[in-house]
């Protein structure tokens, strides 16, 4: 089966602009979490959602949101771009009643 | 809240020798330990885990070990290959929440040939 497609795969972007990034889980799959990946900071969560309601959330600043559509596809959302945002963003998704995580492959997000 | 700390950062080891890398996590009510790898260009990819009701998991030439008592895990490869290079995330889940996992910092594993 199809596995967890992100994109784009790579986004160059200017400080103080907005992003939208894309996930598509596996089919079935109702849960899909977001993380950001920096070389010295490793993998910190920035939320979870579930059958299109936020369901956990990290310790990201309110430029950070994210939405769930009804077919589980999500996108989030980075809002006045700042040179520290430069980042791999990757996301997960997972089946219902189980702790098995499948990540995309990330977008890499570049700030200048 | 739960924390967990892995070491080493980095792990260089010759290629045919055994690597080990150690977690451990804060909070006793933590019951699922699962270990990634993450291979250049990719996202983490889970390669084994285990819950608190075992001691050992073994999958090949990975094993993973759970200390419930000293509140550590420890991921164990050996007859190491080129292919093993890649960096390693442990994770613990987090007690009282939807299946969210507190991540270590990671292990950058080298193997030399």
């Amino acid at each position: 089966k199809a596995g967890v497609t992100q994109t784009p795969r790579y986004l160059i972007k200017t400080r103080g602009q907005q992003v939208t990034l894309s996930c598509s889980p596996i089919s079935g799959h109702r849960s899909v979490s977001w993380y950001q990946q920096t070389p010295g900071q490793g993998l910190q969560f920035l939320f979870e959602y579930f059958s299109e309601t936020q369901r956990n959330k990290g310790n990201f600043p309110g430029r950070f949101s994210g939405r769930q559509f009804s077919n589980s596809r999500s996108e989030m959302n980075v809002s006045t771009l700042e040179l520290g945002d430069s980042a791999l963003y990757l996301c997960a998704s997972r089946a219902a009643g189980s702790y098995g995580y499948t990540f995309g492959s990330g977008t890499r997000l570049t700030v200048v | 809240g739960e924390n967990v700390e892995q070491h080493p950062s980095t792990l260089s080891v010759q290629e045919g020798d055994s690597a080990v890398i150690k977690c451990t996590y804060s909070d006793s009510a933590s019951n699922y330990f699962p270990w990634y790898k993450q291979e250049l260009g990719k996202g983490p990819q889970l390669i084994i885990d285990i819950r608190s009701n075992v001691g050992e998991k073994k999958d090949q030439r990975i094993a993973v070990t759970l200390n419930k008592t000293a509140k550590h895990f420890s991921l164990h490869i050996t007859e190491t290959q080129p292919e093993d290079s890649a960096v390693y995330f442990c994770a613990a889940h987090k007690p009282n929440s939807n299946y969210q996992l507190i991540w270590g910092a990671g292990t950058k594993l080298i193997i030399k040939p």
